[in-house]
């Protein structure tokens, strides 16, 4: 069975960082594009970031290149996501999901989430 | 980037009947077409991808079909358990970044 379990959520303050992780299970995480996701309060999905199965090439959307950055250990089973200079809005529950085979950024299992909240 | 623009905002649909929602794209997006459902307080789930392919796991009462920029989700014999709000994404890679529309909500009449 895939799992997918985030930790590392919290409260932060504008301007601040916070590091994201995400434990997979259940298949083999080294041979799988990985990908966060986020869905502010309310509202709808966000596909924020994507890493190939090598960790050797990512991608951003614009509205977090440069301040976020997504790495992966594959020794550890475990994807990454570093969100530094956060604004209030990146405000959101961040989803780490398994992208769907011969896609780039489609989450065909999804974990339950981690709260990020950006206030001061 | 791509716009998703969904309808209705929210479908109400009496138990076993017919639930039909429509997705449109402001271009092109090929077969690059997905759908999720993402039930009261839980993660997405992938229903659809390729327009009309059901993910692992998936009811054959789910169907997808389309093409273009003209896009249906299905949903025959409903049942309370699919009451959720349901999301489709575009992710051709042609257009830029991958986008999801805003949602229909499926309620239970």
């Amino acid at each position: 069975e895939v799992q997918l379990l985030e930790s590392g959520g919290g409260l932060v303050q504008p301007g601040g960082s916070l590091r994201l992780s995400c434990a997979a299970s259940g298949f083999t995480f080294s041979t799988y594009v990985m990908g966060w996701a986020r869905q502010a309060p309310g509202k709808g999905l966000e596909w924020v970031s994507s890493i190939i199965s090598s960790g050797g090439s990512t991608k951003y959307t614009d509205s977090v290149e440069g301040r976020f950055t997504i790495t992966r250990d594959n020794s550890k089973n475990t994807l990454y996501l570093q969100m530094n200079s956060l604004r209030v809005e990146d405000t959101a529950v961040y989803y780490c999901a398994r992208v769907l085979s011969g896609t780039y950024d489609v989450g065909d299992y999804w974990g339950q989430g981690a709260q990020v909240t950006v206030s001061s | 980037d791509t716009v998703m623009t969904q309808s209705p905002a929210t479908l109400s649909v009496s138990p076993g009947e017919t639930a039909t929602l429509s997705c449109r794209a402001s271009q092109t997006v090929g077969s690059n077409l997905a759908w999720f459902q993402q039930r009261p307080g839980q993660a997405p789930r992938l229903l659809i991808y390729a327009i009309s392919a059901r993910a692992s796991g998936i009811p054959a009462r789910f169907s997808g079909s389309g093409s273009g920029t003209e896009f249906t989700l299905t949903i025959r014999s409903l049942q309370s358990e699919d009451v959720a709000v349901y999301y489709c994404q575009q992710y051709n890679k042609y257009n830029k970044w991958p986008t999801f529309g805003h949602g229909t909500k499926v309620e239970i009449k």
